[in-house]
């Protein structure tokens, strides 16, 4: 079974800083992985799709790594503002199926 | 991308009664998944939605507990049954386009259930 962990829970940076989000994997064999957004009480954005044959994924400010090898997975955002402040999760996919993690929580104070 | 609508956005229901969640997609796809997201967790596959024949569920989850329904490709719905306390959650439908061959899914806005 996929297990799926995020580090850290949560994260409160000034803005402009740049964040770092990881995420970890138990089985390799994954098909895709996504990085979706939450917002309080909200559904999911999706974020970055990064196949399991690439290696990151950029979108303006975010970039996604990933290292199926080592099973892990790591989301970037530059330049942080208070519009980035919300729960970001991670999400492994076997055969249409996401595991999720637990998410990281962002603040960006102004 | 898909464009996704759930019907009720939230809800407030008594203990013991049943509510049906609607999921409403603006083309044809093919996989429907069904999630639940307690407070303060992340999300749990309930079940994969089939067109014309039974939902596929998860371990822990059940068809007399939460009945699925997938009359068309672009239709579903999830009920919650005999609702307790323990079942006041998010309730998220997911779609992915197979033809597309990324395996996104995307995700509608939830419903959240608060049972009394």
């Amino acid at each position: 079974k996929q297990e799926v962990t995020q580090i850290p829970a949560a994260l409160s940076v000034p803005e402009g800083e740049n964040l770092v989000l990881n995420c970890s994997f138990t089985d390799s064999a994954i098909y895709n992985l996504q990085w979706f957004r939450q917002d309080p009480g909200k559904g999911l954005t999706s974020l970055l799709l990064i196949q399991s044959s690439q290696r990151e994924q950029t979108s303006g400010r975010l970039n996604a790594s990933l290292d199926k090898s080592s099973g892990r997975s790591t989301l970037y955002i530059a330049a942080s503002q208070p519009g980035d402040s919300a729960t970001y999760l991670c999400a492994a996919t076997n055969d249409y199926k996401l595991s999720f993690g637990a998410g990281t929580t962002v603040t960006v104070r102004a | 991308s898909a464009v996704i609508s759930q019907k009720p956005s939230r809800d407030i229901c008594q203990r013991g009664t049943s509510l049906t969640i609607q999921c409403q997609v603006d083309s044809q796809v093919t996989m429907m998944f069904w999630y639940r997201q307690q407070p303060g967790q992340s999300l749990t596959l309930i079940a994969t939605a089939n067109q014309g024949s039974e939902a596929t569920y998860e371990s822990g989850f059940v068809i007399d507990k939460f009945p699925i329904s997938r009359p068309n490709l672009t239709f579903s719905t999830l009920t919650v049954s005999n609702m307790s306390p323990e079942d006041s959650s998010i309730y998220l439908c997911s779609v992915a386009h197979r033809r597309a061959n990324t395996g996104e899914l995307f995700f509608g806005e939830g419903s959240r259930l608060t049972v009394l």
